[in-house]
Order: structure tokens, then C-alpha cells, then sequence
């Protein structure tokens, strides 16, 4: 069956500008996670979705940054007036269970010029 | 404050040399270590450890968890060219992660 899937893979965009990433977990995952990774460092947990809710969006970097699953399964995150310091690859993860294995998307590279 | 860390930070071996990772952790609400492999992009899962002191086993692969030294450790015996990857660990209650070892396996 197909894997986690995100779009796009690589998005360019200027400093100012308010961008969409979007993630499709495994089909049956309740449980969805974003995380960034910048070179050299491993992901940094940003957000945590149980169905619809978030239930923990600790890692959220501040308010610029906001994500939705308003259905339980596609997942979007947002940011609003980019920063150069937000160019990373976002990287989303889905799993059966919280607990559970988790399975990543091939992530979104972010280059804000 | 929730830490991971890993050691070495990098490792370069020759193909069939034994290597051990090492990751200690201090996660608040501990329930599972976690280990991954990241080649390219996306992190693959080897393995999670919930209690102290059983191994686990895949292939050339092993780890084990010790709970009360708050530490894990990834063993790649016989290693091969292709297990040149970046291994992650994460501790789970917030899937902190951390930096990763870099594992060099030169032929």
C-alpha cells in the first residue's frame, strides 16, 4: 500500500510569504506527526495529531507556525510571514497507534530566500 | 528539559568491523526509545525498546535498553557498505530526537 506522501517536495518561496505544506499519512493512521530537520541535526518534534485534534503542539516554534487535520487523515502546516531561519526539510510522520511505529514521508524541502 | 544524545557523532569503519551507537536520554514521562536509519530523506524504523535489559535482534542489527542508566545502545556487527546512513534515536513521550550518529562503512 502507499507509504506517506508530501507535497510538495521542494518549495522555494521569499522571506515574508506564507506557505502550505501538505502531508497524507498511511490510509487508517490516527496518529500524525510534523517535525523539522535542519543539516547536521535530527527532527525537532513540532506537532502531534490524535484523529482531528492536535495533542500536543509544543513544538511549535512560535505563532507563525499552525497545522490542521480537519478530518483525521490529510494534514497541513502552515506558516505565515516566513523567516530565512524556517528554510529545513519538514519532515511528517504517521502512525497506527501514539505509540505505535511510525512511518515518515520523503519530506518537504523549504528554502525561504 | 527533555535531552537526547547520541555518541559518537560520527564513525567511519571498514566493512566488516562491529560498531556500537550509543544514546543516553532524559525524557519526562519515559514509555519507549526508538531507533532509525536515514539514508536520504525519510528516517526508517529498526527498532523500539520499552523495557531494560532485552535485546532485539534484526539481521546484523541488535539493541538493548537500560532504563535505570537512562541509556541505549544500536549494534551493527559485520557491517557492510550499505549500512552508511545517519542512526537516529528518539525518546518517547514527545519524540525528541537526537542529533545522530553518522556511520561510515568504507569497503
Amino acid at each position: 500500500g502507499a507509504g506517506v506522501s508530501q507535497t510538495p517536495s521542494n518549495k522555494v518561496t521569499e522571506k515574508g510569504k506564507y506557505v502550505e505544506l501538505r502531508c497524507d499519512p498511511i490510509s487508517g493512521h490516527t496518529a500524525l506527526y510534523w517535525y523539522r530537520q535542519s543539516l547536521g541535526q535530527g527532527p525537532e518534534f513540532l506537532i502531534y495529531f490524535q484523529g482531528t485534534g492536535a495533542a500536543d503542539d509544543s513544538g511549535l516554534p512560535n505563532d507563525r507556525f499552525f497545522a490542521v487535520r480537519p478530518e483525521g487523515s490529510v494534514s497541513t502546516l502552515k506558516i505565515q510571514r516566513t523567516e530565512r531561519g524556517d528554510s529545513a526539510v519538514y519532515l511528517c510522520a504517521s502512525s497506527l497507534t501514539w505509540e505505535g511505529e511510525q512511518f515518515f514521508g520523503p519530506g518537504t524541502r523549504l528554502t525561504v530566500l | 528539559e527533555d535531552k537526547v544524545v547520541q555518541s559518537p557523532l560520527s564513525l567511519v569503519v571498514h566493512e566488516g568491523d562491529t560498531v556500537t551507537l550509543n544514546c543516553s536520554y532524559e525524557v519526562t514521562n519515559f514509555r519507549s526509545l526508538l531507533w532509525y536509519k536515514q539514508e536520504k530523506k525519510a528516517p526508517t524504523f529498526l527498532f523500539m525498546l520499552t523495557s531494560s535489559g532485552i535485546e532485539k535482534k534484526s539481521g546484523r542489527l541488535s539493541s538493548i535498553l537500560d532504563k535505570k542508566e537512562l541509556f541505549s545502545i544500536l549494534n551493527i556487527t559485520a557491517t557492510q557498505t550499505g549500512d552508511s546512513a545517519v542512526y537516529l534515536c528518539a525518546g518517547n513521550n514527545d519524540m525528541r530526537f537526537g542529533a545522530g550518529t553518522r556511520l561510515t562503512v568504507k569497503p
